[in-house]
């Protein structure tokens, strides 16, 4: 499995954007990059994955570096909801497991 | 999709018990996981059912943990004789495998807190 690092935390304020990081160095050519967030007490929750190109989707947008050895999450705006632990995930395709590491707690105030 | 659900939410118990959760995943996912979660630290994989075949399991599921799917719908994870350090959020997903070879998303239930006494 790909190592990956990760803030231990970051701040921001409500309706700022946040831009989360996340260096896979390690990554294979064949890895997806999985973004997940776990609200408290919940179970973690799909955000968004890529392979090369940048992505958009409702939730965020995520911007893989040329190399593919880092990657950035982007909430264009960020809300009090959007405070959660963020996990970055380099993960094979078509191979199921998620391998998730400490990720970044992300505190949003308003 | 009336989303991932897992019974009981929470459950306290002595050690040496045995203990049972379920979980019932999104109708016609063919893929469930087991996860397990300790305070502080991101879900650690313990195995995966594609239909009702187990295809892998972690080292970290010991002899005392056993996880079933019959007939390839919900689920179970069995602990036997409880330990004090298997206190933890068992945590359960399932997706549907894509055919196309992109990864599939995985969506998690609201997890079972078990506290071992």
């Amino acid at each position: 499995d790909a190592k990956t690092t990760q803030p231990n935390s970051m701040e921001s304020n409500e309706e700022e954007p946040v831009h989360l990081p996340c260096n896979h160095s390690t990554i294979s050519g064949t890895d997806y990059i999985h973004w997940y967030r776990q609200l408290p007490s919940q179970g973690p929750e799909y955000v968004i994955h890529g392979l090369t190109s940048n992505v958009n989707n409702r939730m965020a947008s995520l911007a893989i570096a040329e190399d593919r050895k880092s990657s950035t999450l982007i909430l264009h705006r960020a809300t009090l909801r959007d405070a959660a632990v963020y996990y970055c995930i380099p993960a094979i395709s078509g191979y199921s497991t998620l391998t998730f590491g400490k990720g970044t707690m992300l505190l949003v105030s308003p | 999709d009336t989303g991932v659900s897992q019974d009981p939410r929470h459950k306290i118990t002595k050690r040496g018990q045995n203990v049972t959760f379920r979980c019932d995943p999104i109708s016609e996912h063919n893929r469930l996981y087991w996860y397990r979660q300790t305070l502080g630290q991101g879900p650690e994989f313990l195995t995966y059912f594609q239909n009702e075949a187990q295809l892998e399991k972690s080292r970290l599921l010991s002899d005392r943990f056993s996880a079933e799917r019959p007939k390839g719908s919900f689920s179970t994870l069995e602990i036997q004789r409880t330990e004090q350090g298997d206190s933890a959020m068992y945590l359960c997903a399932s997706s549907r495998r894509t055919l196309s070879g992109l990864p599939d998303t995985q969506y998690f239930g609201p997890g079972t807190r078990l506290t071992v006494l």
